[in-house]
């Protein structure tokens, strides 16, 4: 099945303790991109990447990292989380071209007290 | 830049009624692409439709139907005989052409739907 996954899909942290999110695809999309979703916000694109190696920011970018080693795989990192990072995460991927919409995991809902 | 707005927050129809959901966007550039997505009470983002700015021609799929008006800048999307499974929260996002517009979907607010039976 044509999939994002994205793990976990619950967490509840410490502020200031690294973590990692991580996202996988088994569709060979060239295009991955985090979002984050805040109440009265939509979806804020936070990175996102064109292939390999190539990552560029989104409107939010501050606090996180990410890393595109391998075209499946496309973790986000919080080095120091802070309650404001409390947040429904989405990562989607998406074929190259324009036009193509995004496939989207089924969300990581991260709580940072 | 990319604005996508969708000016009703919440929406509360009772079953069965017709509903229309607003969305108005601003873009640069001369081809680009909206989309409808929806999220129920699960959390998941399912896709609905994508339409590119080059083909105005509404759409239906069974009860929901599109109503895409480059003139006015508008893609609004109509529930018709609504129910409760409807009940979630909708996104419309667009899309643009070139690298940087395009690598990004931009999504509006959303608006809360809830159908009461």
């Amino acid at each position: 099945e044509a999939q994002v996954t994205q793990n976990p899909r619950y967490l509840i942290t410490v502020t200031g303790k690294k973590l990692t999110v991580t996202c996988s695809q088994n569709m060979n999309h060239e295009y991955m991109s985090w979002y984050r979703q805040d109440p009265g916000l939509g979806l804020r694109q936070i990175y996102y990447s064109m292939n390999v190696e190539v990552t560029d920011k989104g409107d939010v970018p501050e606090g996180y990292k990410v890393s595109r080693k391998e075209k499946r795989n496309f973790p986000l990192i919080l080095e120091s989380p802070s309650p404001n990072q409390t947040s429904l995460y989405f990562c989607a991927s998406r074929r190259w071209g324009a036009g193509w919409g995004y496939t989207f995991g089924s969300g990581t809902r991260l709580t940072v007290v | 830049a990319q604005k996508v707005t969708q000016a009703q927050t919440e929406i509360s129809v009772v079953e069965k009624e017709d509903v229309t959901l607003d969305c108005v966007y601003e873009t640069r550039d001369t081809t680009y692409y909206l989309f409808w997505y929806k999220q129920p009470p699960s959390g998941e983002l399912v896709f609905l439709i994508r339409r590119n700015s080059f083909d105005e021609q509404n759409e239906i799929s069974g009860r929901y139907s599109w109503n895409f008006q480059k003139s006015t800048s508008s893609f609004n999307f109509t529930i018709t005989a609504s129910q409760v499974v409807d009940s979630a929260v909708y996104f419309c996002a667009l899309s643009g052409e070139r690298e940087t517009s395009g690598s990004r979907l931009t999504f509006g607010e959303g608006t809360q739907l809830t159908v009461n039976p």
